[in-house]
């Protein structure tokens, strides 16, 4: 099946930029989403990029798609103690009506 | 509110003794899925419907089931829990299947359960 990996952690401080890394196998995949979850929470969609762009810019967050590499990132500006929380990469796998997810990034940004 | 619901939050139970979880959405989606989360290993789909009386086994499905008798509805069944069920599930769904600018899942809260 296919498969996408993140790293477990990182930490940043209050009002620097974090980016969060995810690579993926499905060089077809149609869309690429980052989730959210924050404690004791479900996901939360923060943004999603279609496969036939590059980047993808809304508000304080940035998302950059290389195709050739396989690789996906997320950029956060400014980051605030309100961003603590695991974020997911995911995949929509082609030809199936699901979602593969990284194994999420945990985010710990302190003041 | 737009939302999914997830019950109970919490659970423990012992081993072999059947339990429901059910979860209900309100945005009149076609399609709901069940994910257990695990540390280290991310979201796995269990199961998953693409509408009423429709379901399909996800990557994980055995010891588990399923129904979608009504739209609103998709509960998950444990027959016979056993210790490797202990996990965080989720239950989402969307509007027309996964993906898309206009089909984004949406989560419950969750449900962490215990087997003991």
């Amino acid at each position: 099946g296919e498969d996408v990996e993140q790293s477990l952690f990182l930490s940043v401080r209050e009002g620097d930029s974090s980016v969060i890394n995810c690579t993926y196998t499905d060089s077809s995949s149609t869309y690429l989403y980052w989730y959210k979850q924050e404690p004791g929470a479900g996901l939360q969609l923060l943004t999603y990029i279609f496969s036939n762009m590059d980047m993808k810019q809304d508000q304080r967050l940035t998302v950059l798609l290389n195709k050739k590499d396989k690789h996906l990132s997320l950029r956060i500006a400014d980051t605030q103690t309100g961003d603590s929380a695991i974020y997911f990469c995911a995949e929509r796998e082609t030809g199936f009506q699901k979602l593969v997810f990284g194994t999420g990034t945990r985010l710990l940004v302190s003041p | 509110e737009a939302q999914v619901t997830q019950n109970p939050r919490y659970l423990i139970t012992v081993t072999g003794k059947k339990l429901t979880v059910t979860c209900s959405q309100n945005m009149n989606h076609e399609y709901m899925s069940w994910y257990r989360q695990d540390p280290g290993l991310g979201l796995r789909q269990i199961y998953y419907s693409m509408n009423v009386e429709v379901t399909d086994k996800g990557d994980v499905p055995e010891g588990y089931k399923v129904s979608r008798k009504e739209k609103r509805n998709f509960p998950l069944i444990l027959e016979s829990p056993s210790p490797n069920q202990t996990s965080l599930y989720f239950c989402a769904s969307s509007l027309t299947g996964t993906g898309g600018s206009n089909s984004p899942l949406h989560f419950g809260n969750g449900t962490r359960l215990t087997v003991t």
